[in-house]
């Protein structure tokens, strides 16, 4: 599976959109990319996941340019109980699914 | 809602202890998975079964062995363990069959051996 690079940590305040960008240059054509959410003392959470182009649900937002070798996680005004680690994982349509964890994205939303 | 819930949120054993940790999900999820997570280095993949008395390793299951008697139920074991084994320990599962499929996590132990 196509490993995955993003930042080890952002900064935003409340109420701005924050874009949260992940680099997976060895996608393969069965890959989807999907983020989940990392609260501390709690187990990661699923957000969202996509193929291509755009999706959006109550959340976030996720953008896939046509290359697909990056995305982006956008979560619009992102509040204090938004601070988390978010990660990108790049998982395979089929078969067993081994999620490979990065060290993921930590977000600290300041007041 | 997907419940997964583990047996212990801290656990103190001492070096050479057999140690226990219990996994119990209550959507009839076909996959279960145990991860520890230390800083700096993400969650890893220590083994994870796809169907009851199955198993498959991760990433890094040497120290570790797993059980699966009842699909709703995976157990880790740590045979005789050590302090470099102290962690974050959590388990997931998914409904299983497709790889895009959600995984759910528990609220994990963690686990210190001295």
């Amino acid at each position: 599976l196509a490993k995955t690079t993003q930042p080890i940590s952002m900064d935003s305040y409340e109420g701005q959109e924050v874009n949260i960008t992940c680099s997976h240059n060895n996608i393969a054509t069965n890959d989807y990319i999907t983020w989940y959410q990392q609260f501390p003392s709690q187990g990661p959470r699923f957000i969202i996941q996509g193929y291509k182009t755009k999706v959006t649900n109550e959340v976030a937002s996720l953008f896939i340019p046509a290359d697909r070798k990056s995305s982006t996680l956008s979560l619009p005004r992102v509040s204090l109980s938004d601070t988390a680690v978010y990660y990108c994982l790049v998982v395979r349509q089929t078969g067993a699914n081994n999620l490979f964890f990065g060290t993921g994205t930590r977000l600290t939303v300041i007041p | 809602d997907v419940k997964v819930t583990q047996s212990s949120r801290y656990l103190v054993k001492r070096t050479g202890e057999k140690v226990f940790l219990e996994c119990v999900q209550d959507m009839d999820h076909e996959n279960m998975f145990w991860y520890r997570q230390d800083p700096g280095l993400g969650l890893r993949l220590i083994y994870f079964s796809y169907d009851v008395k199955m198993k498959e390793k991760g990433d890094i299951p040497e120290g570790y062995s797993v059980s699966r008697e009842k699909k709703e139920r995976f157990s880790l074991i740590l045979e005789s363990a050590s302090t470099n084994q102290t962690s974050m320990y959590l388990c997931a599962s998914s409904l299983g069959g497709q790889g895009i499929d959600t995984q759910y996590f528990g609220p994990g132990t963690r686990l210190t051996v001295l």
